[in-house]
């Protein structure tokens, strides 16, 4: 059972443009839903994180939108960079756990 | 740069070997985790742990082991590898006491069962 559904898997964006990421889970008790970058050969490392009190927050370029009711979140990446190409995966976590997304490969091209 | 180290980076062993992935954090942290990831991304929790001589089963069954002897060493055993156990294993670890927050990967081990 994937606790934390993450779309798409794959997703090709002009530089300059939009990157949406979608995620969504199903156990109410997850208190904190951070997105990670992976890039190749490097372990994760945390981008942006939300707790489910507020509704968005914006670092830079980086912005998660969350939807308590829903229970979905989102990562927005605006004018994307070439730089911004990794593996980009949501998590959500309890006191007990970090469970991660299925994880969304992201290309910029030029 | 997070504090937190595995080894070996890469690692080739013949079935039935016995191995242990080494995890080692020095800021102190409490919880520790050991991920799974396929060779395509998804990262499976396999063992977390929330403090000394605490240890948990995640969510993906595995056939290793870890222990928890002291707070900054969080080392995963496979008794007898397979060829099914190649896969890269990240270990990450967070602080915060019951507050959930940042974790921190090391750079993984890429293990390949010959």
């Amino acid at each position: 059972q994937q606790q934390v559904k993450q779309s798409p898997q794959s997703l090709i964006v002009q530089k300059g443009g939009i990157s949406i990421i979608n995620c969504a889970y199903e156990n109410t008790a997850f208190d904190y839903f951070p997105w990670y970058q992976q890039f190749p050969g490097k372990g994760p490392a945390l981008l942006i994180a939300i707790r489910p009190d507020v509704s968005e927050k914006k670092e830079g370029r980086f912005t998660i939108s969350f939807n308590k009711s829903a229970k979905q979140f989102s990562l927005h990446i605006m004018d994307s960079q070439p730089g911004d190409s990794a593996t980009y995966f949501c998590a959500a976590s309890n006191p007990d756990k970090l469970i991660f997304g299925t994880g969304t490969r992201l290309q910029v091209f030029p | 740069e997070a504090d937190i180290y595995q080894t070996p980076r890469y690692l080739v062993i013949g079935t039935g070997k016995k191995i242990t992935l080494e995890c080692s954090q020095t800021m102190g942290h409490d919880k520790m985790y050991w991920y799974q990831q396929d060779p395509g991304m998804e990262l499976h929790l396999i063992h977390y742990s929330y403090g000394v001589n605490s240890t948990e089963k995640g969510d993906l069954s595995s056939e290793s082991t870890v222990s928890r002897i002291r707070t900054e060493h969080f080392p995963l055993t496979l008794e007898s590898a397979r060829p099914s156990h190649t896969s890269q294993y990240l270990c990450a670890s967070s602080g915060g006491g019951t507050l959930n927050t940042e974790a921190f990967f090391g750079q993984g081990t890429r293990l390949t069962v010959v």
